[in-house]
């Protein structure tokens, strides 16, 4: 009963450094998103998939990538982390017009 | 002005009591809406979709009024276990597909 699998739960980088967030979904759904959640901000989208091979930016993509090589994946890069990213990062997936379900979140901290 | 706006209290009530939370939303195309619930360091998770027609769940009801550009959820009944953080949500399609916006949120406490 795994619904949406994020890896790793909790991360400490330096600033610099570079790494990948790994979103896993079982339920087949078509559309992906990766959301970033910082203190008295509300969740905002950085980017999303609404299928395997196509991604488009969200609110607030600078300094991430992402890819869709699978369906059932989304990974979200960081290629040169910075103070300003350190956030909990979610990802849901949905069908085209339902609610979205979400992982339980990866912590992020950049030194 | 915000997408979605919701007062982010807290509210403190005691158990047992009725309290409700609104949510204000601009954009008047918005097709779909959505309350979430999100508990204290955990990931949002559904508590119920808004129809127009209003919606109960259990002690869970939520209204939409679309002429005014608000939605509602009143619970009844507090329980200690309701303390959380209550995300109102709207949907508008766009042409890259199923936008959701999320509100701040609306943080309860209820207290013995």
């Amino acid at each position: 009963n795994a619904g949406v699998t994020q890896t790793p739960k909790f991360r400490v980088l330096k600033t610099g450094q570079s790494m990948t967030l790994l979103c896993a979904q079982d339920m087949n759904h078509e559309y992906m998103y990766w959301y970033r959640q910082d203190p008295g901000m509300g969740l905002r989208l950085i980017h999303y998939s609404v299928g395997e091979g196509t991604t488009a930016k969200g609110e607030v993509p600078d300094g991430y990538n992402v890819s869709r090589l699978k369906k059932q994946n989304f990974l979200l890069g960081l290629e040169s982390a910075a103070p300003s990213q350190t956030s909990v990062y979610f990802c849901a997936s949905s069908y085209s017009a339902g609610p979205q379900h979400f992982g339980d979140g990866t912590r992020l901290s950049i030194l | 002005r915000k997408e979605v706006e919701q007062d982010p209290g807290p509210f403190n009530v005691p158990e047992g009591a009725t309290v409700a939370f609104n949510c204000t939303y601009s954009n008047s195309a918005s097709q779909s809406f959505f309350w979430y619930r999100q508990d204290c360091r955990k990931e949002p998770k559904l508590l119920m979709s808004v129809y127009s027609s209003g919606n109960e769940d259990g002690r869970f009801t939520a209204q939409l009024n679309r002429a005014s550009q608000y939605i509602s959820l009143l619970i009844r009944d507090s329980k200690l276990s309701d303390s959380a953080t209550y995300l109102c949500v709207v949907n508008g399609i766009t042409g890259g597909g199923n936008k959701l916006t999320f509100g701040t949120g609306t943080q309860l406490k209820v207290e013995l």
